[in-house]
């Protein structure tokens, strides 16, 4: 079946030392989405690609980067993480045209 | 992006309809109106999606009133399973800039 796919689902890193959660898509959407959603709120857009463009939202802290190598992955980078980074990080795609994102089951960040 | 606002937290009891109403003041022509549910731990999953008037599919139904400034999705027959938090977004996410802003969301409790 065609989904998002997010490795690891779960990851401990310790405070400082950076850390990479990556994301895959076998849907083939144009448009790929980063989300940070910490406990007992709603997700809050990280940044998103739209093709190879990319997009930051405002408040994004420069601490997150992004990379997509290509149509299918998607990597989020947190250069320093801080023990408010812990939260669980969402993938989602869309396709161009459509309405419907598409999410993945999501990594689950400790900072230790 | 219209904002708006959904009841915090609703409860219920299996085997009843639940109906979830969402107001958006301040929607736009194009902006269309979109359910995610998230259970605990998981992605958010696309519900229904609508214009106007109303909308059904197999999991949900939408309701939009003339004016569009709000919408109600209702549930038929919730069961323990529905319990999770409900999203309503507006927005035309369809472009380059088509993006998700999630409010708060409803939590449904489903109770036996």
């Amino acid at each position: 079946d065609a989904m998002v796919i997010q490795n690891p689902r779960y990851q401990v890193t310790q405070f400082g030392k950076p850390v990479t959660l990556s994301c895959s898509q076998t849907l083939n959407h144009n448009v790929m989405y980063w989300y940070q959603q910490k406990s007992s709120q709603a997700p809050k857009l990280l940044f998103h690609y739209y093709d190879k463009d990319f997009n930051n939202e405002a408040d994004t802290p420069d601490n997150f980067q992004s990379r997509r190598p290509n149509t299918s992955f998607c990597f989020l980078d947190i250069r320093s993480p801080g023990l408010g980074d812990a939260a669980m990080y969402l993938c989602a795609t869309r396709g161009q045209g459509n309405y419907e994102q598409y999410f993945g089951p999501g990594t689950r960040l400790t900072v230790t | 992006l219209a904002k708006t606002t959904q009841p915090i937290s609703m409860d219920s009891y299996e085997g009843q309809e639940v109906n979830i109403t969402c107001s958006h003041n301040n929607i736009a022509t194009n902006d269309y109106i979109t359910w995610y549910q998230q259970f605990p731990s998981q992605g958010p999953r696309f519900i229904i999606q609508g214009y106007k008037t109303k909308v059904t599919n197999e999991v949900a139904s939408l309701f939009i009133p003339a004016d569009r400034k709000s919408s109600t999705l209702s549930l038929p027959r919730v069961s323990l399973s529905d319990t999770a938090v409900y999203y309503c977004l507006v927005g035309d996410y369809r472009g380059s800039q088509g993006n998700l802003i999630f409010g708060k969301g409803t939590k449904l409790s489903v109770k036996p």
